[in-house]
């Protein structure tokens, strides 16, 4: 069965401490693997693609990257505002719509 | 705003009631999908539509719970009999059919069951 495991679970930062989130996964034939993130109370927000091994895909100060086993988002001197709930999800081969989202990793960044 | 609108936001009722959320997707999005959401979990695939046609659906969505988007606009997601198990924040969401892995996502329906 598709398995996605996001780690931390949580993870509290000072503003400008970098820091990584892992997202490994264990599907069938990867398709797709998906950043999101989420803030309290609201839908997940769509931040990356990333669809084959060595990838990379940078947004401000987010950085997301893929190997063959896992995914890392990169945050570099994180703000206040990127305090949220960061989800991976995973899309196997075509035919198969849906997304299997992990648990997320719970981000909070102290002034 | 001609993002993903969902309603009600919230909704409270007792077990046994029937509810019915809708779903006005994008616009433009000929593909729209449920997910269910529970605290601390990620979003869990429910049904997706391509058009008015349902292609998918979840081992999830048991017999009491069924979806429709008569004219491949809106959709409804209605839960009959409602259980507490069923307390959650429904997700719609739309996506182009180039791009099915970037979901736009509403705000959701939060339903509780008491």
């Amino acid at each position: 069965e598709d398995q996605v495991t996001q780690s931390p679970e949580a993870l509290r930062l000072q503003e400008g401490e970098s820091s990584s989130l892992n997202c490994s996964y264990t599907v069938s034939g990867l398709r797709g693997l998906f950043w999101y993130r989420q803030d309290p109370g609201k839908g997940p927000e769509f931040l990356f693609t990333l669809y084959s091994a060595g990838e990379e895909k940078e947004k401000e100060r987010l950085k997301a990257t893929l190997t063959k086993k896992e995914s890392f988002l990169h945050i570099t001197a994180p703000k206040p505002e990127d305090s949220a709930t960061y989800l991976c999800a995973v899309q196997i081969n075509f035919g198969n719509e849906k997304l299997t989202f992990g648990t997320g990793t719970r981000l909070t960044i102290i002034p | 705003d001609t993002g993903v609108s969902q309603n009600p936001r919230h909704k409270i009722t007792k077990r046994g009631q029937n509810v019915t959320f809708r779903c006005d997707p994008i616009s433009e999005h000929n593909r729209l999908y449920w997910y269910r959401q529970t605290l601390g979990q990620g979003p869990e695939f429910l049904t997706y539509f391509q058009n008015e046609a349902q292609l998918e659906k979840s081992r999830l969505l048991s017999d009491r719970f069924s979806a429709e988007r008569p004219k491949g606009s809106f959709s409804t997601l209605e839960i009959q009999r409602t259980e507490q198990g069923d307390s959650a924040m429904y997700l719609c969401a739309s996506s182009s059919q180039e791009n099915t892995g970037e979901l736009f996502f509403g705000e959701g329906s939060r339903l509780t069951v008491l």
